[in-house]
């Protein structure tokens, strides 16, 4: 059971926007910022968002994420058949002094 | 460029040790932390710890304490990471990953797998 909830899996036809929620507690979420990770299968964890919204170099500005209290979203606009993966969300959870994760939401592009 | 690259997959038996390494290039080794994921088939990400290049202090959270030792090579800027008592439950993919707040670059990932 992860510490971060995620549902387990989310869908969308290509140039749909869809969401990805990840719910944690004033622990976790509520008290740090959350990242999130595109994991491929066979390949090493991407990261796609950090401090809640911010996105790396070279990643497309269709991923945008946002933190509400103890919840965060990931969207992604424009939907891509390559977007179809595994995504993550993370933050540091202050009573655990520890990362804690949710336990992965399969994204498939129909 | 940032490159962390493993060591190769293991096959133990239950009840040994696995060590895995994690050789960096491409940025000061002691200026970002080192952490362990581990994804065992079909579950999700597990943070396993964390080590500081710098001092070599260390972190674990509670279910690996015991279990766990994570250390380094200044000389090699490599990070290894051991784990003792091994049980089927720890057949998984362990990757390295470095951060300060995130987890910006990861190793390729090793498969470990537990068998009798």
């Amino acid at each position: 059971q992860s510490v971060l909830t995620q549902p387990p899996s989310a869908s969308g036809t290509p140039g749909q926007r869809v969401t990805i929620s990840c719910s944690g507690s004033t622990s976790n979420i509520g008290s740090n910022t959350v990242n999130w990770y595109q994991h491929l299968p066979g390949t090493a964890p991407k990261l796609l968002i950090y401090s809640n919204n911010q996105r790396p170099s070279g990643v497309p500005d269709r991923f945008s994420g946002s933190k509400s209290g103890t919840s965060a979203s990931l969207a992604i606009s424009g939907l891509q058949s390559e977007d179809e993966a595994d995504y993550y969300c993370a933050a540091w959870d202050d009573s655990l002094n520890g990362w804690v994760f949710g336990g992965g939401t399969k994204l498939t592009v129909l | 460029q940032v490159q962390l690259v493993q060591s190769g997959a293991e096959v133990k038996k239950p009840g040994a040790s696995v060590k895995v390494s994690c050789k960096a290039s491409g940025y000061t080794f002691t200026s970002y932390y080192m952490h362990w994921v581990r994804q065992a088939p079909g579950q999700g990400l597990e943070w396993m710890g964390i080590i500081n290049p710098s001092g070599g202090s260390t972190s674990y959270p509670q279910n690996f304490q015991g279990r766990v030792t994570m250390t380094r090579d200044t000389s090699t800027s490599t990070v290894y990471m051991e784990l003792s008592s091994l049980r089927s439950e720890d057949t998984a993919v362990y990757y390295c990953a470095r951060s300060r707040d995130r987890f910006d670059y990861w190793g390729q990932g090793t498969l470990v797998t537990v068998s009798s």
